[in-house]
């Protein structure tokens, strides 16, 4: 157990719509840090986040959104999702600002768009 | 183009055979990440390295910043080590991840 939680494990929603995914960061980690996993394009980098503030942008479409609340969640919001947005999204967790620590992956949540 | 690229993609062993998975990166980097992902789809770091070597239990690191290249070995490998690896690298601004395809590791007794 990483420490780290993701809700929910499964989402299963209909073209157009939107969904929201939550991570809770390990205790004490201000890094947030979101991934997206398809089986077309492995794993990719969306977002990161330090302590309420976006610190970097990976591949991240327009139609998805995420932050960072006082309290270390995140969220990310994706919305008129696409067939393609199907993928398992990771949040993962770190102690520091910079991407050369270790971080701390969420179990997932598996988003199945149909 | 991809910054980061793994050999090989696929990858059958005897148990107890020694494993060795590359992994050459194209842009500067900050640490170097090798991930291990099983079946069920749970991530977990193995190493984080930025120079050297790091070993934990059968399982070696090592890192040539000079020639962008990283292995991973895994020695007396057993079933459980059965998942799929990923290179990931971090970018020198601290801010930019980027992924190898992942290596499937399959381990047979």
């Amino acid at each position: 157990d990483s420490g780290v939680t993701q809700t929910p494990k499964h989402l299963i929603t209909a073209t157009g719509q939107r969904v929201t995914l939550r991570c809770s960061p390990r205790s004490g980690d201000l890094s947030v840090y979101w991934y997206q996993q398809s089986l077309d394009q492995g794993l990719q980098f969306l977002i990161h986040y330090y302590n309420g503030e976006e610190r970097a942008k990976g591949n991240i479409l327009e139609r998805f959104s995420a932050q960072q609340f006082p309290d270390l969640h995140s969220e990310l919001n994706l919305s008129s999702l696409e067939l393609g947005d199907s993928a398992l999204y990771f949040c993962a967790s770190s102690n520091q600002i910079l991407g050369y620590n270790e971080q701390f992956f969420g179990p997932g949540t598996r988003l199945t768009v149909l | 183009k991809n910054e980061v690229e793994q050999s090989p993609q696929n990858l059958t062993a005897q148990e107890g055979e020694f494993i060795t998975i590359n992994c050459s990166y194209s842009v500067g980097i900050s640490a170097l990440h090798w991930l291990q992902q099983h079946p069920g789809g749970g991530i977990v770091s193995l190493f984080m390295l930025s120079s050297g070597k790091k070993k934990h239990g059968r399982l070696i690191a090592t890192i040539n910043i000079q020639e962008k290249h990283s292995s991973l070995h895994i020695t007396a490998s057993h079933p459980r080590d059965s998942a799929v690896y990923i290179c990931a690298v971090g970018g020198n601004t601290g801010n930019q991840f980027y992924f190898g395809t992942g290596t499937s590791l399959t381990v047979i007794p």
